[in-house]
């Protein structure tokens, strides 16, 4: 199975920061990478798949990039509302798998 | 407006067992996947099967064959995850979670069940 790795765990940062977070695959998952935002009590919101796309709704400032192994995804300019979780996760195949989760919190 | 709607919190004893749903709506239930995904604080998201209910298609996880049994009711756009005998550690939050046709990304969740196992 393909392991999904973030970096880091936890993030501080203040509004306005530009962030970056990191996932990397075990194995090749080609573009077939989601990110999902996370915030306590709901459920995941997609935000950006097959690695650079932006779902529909999704404010510009996040953004999505690489292929193969290595992922980040961008948020240029945070506002109150970031403040979450993050997930990345690869559908290369059915199973599935998610990345242990990015805690963006308020510096 | 796609609505995904599971059933309510569940409270369990060890051993009982449990059947939880997911209804769907605003959209055509019959042309695209439903997955089940399990959140616990220790071992985050991880996926545990997935249907396709216009034929019943059906792929589980390694991890929770045959620990669950997925199931839908296409007449009445309803899928289901469902355990036999319950354990401690089967407490979680669980999410369905609708699945593109052809590329199965999992663009729209439920709002999650939790489900408590305990003595």
């Amino acid at each position: 199975d393909i392991q999904m790795t973030q970096s880091p765990s936890t993030l501080s940062a203040s509004v306005g920061d530009r962030v970056t977070i990191t996932c990397r695959a075990s194995q090749s998952v080609n573009t077939w990478l989601a990110w999902y935002q996370q915030k306590p009590g709901k459920a995941p919101k997609l935000l950006i798949f097959k690695a650079s796309t932006l779902q529909s709704g999704v404010p510009s400032r996040f953004s999505g990039s690489g292929s193969g192994t290595e992922f980040t995804l961008t948020i240029s300019s945070l506002q109150p509302d970031d403040f979450a979780t993050y997930y990345c996760q690869q559908y290369n195949t059915y199973e599935y798998s998610f990345g242990q989760g990015t805690k963006l919190e308020i510096k | 407006e796609v609505q995904l709607v599971q059933s309510g919190t569940e409270v369990k004893k060890p051993g009982e067992s449990l059947k939880i749903s997911c209804q769907g709506f605003g959209y055509s239930f019959t042309n695209y996947w439903i997955a089940w995904v399990r959140q616990t604080p220790g071992k985050g998201l991880e996926w545990m099967a997935i249907i396709y209910p216009d034929d019943s298609d059906i792929k589980y996880s390694p991890s929770f064959q045959g620990q669950v049994t997925i199931s839908a009711d296409k007449s009445i756009t309803t899928a289901y995850l469902e355990w036999s005998s319950l354990k401690v550690s089967d407490t979680a939050i669980y999410y369905c979670a609708r699945a593109t046709p052809g590329v199965l990304l999992l663009d729209f969740w439920g709002h999650g069940t939790l489900v408590t196992v305990s003595s």
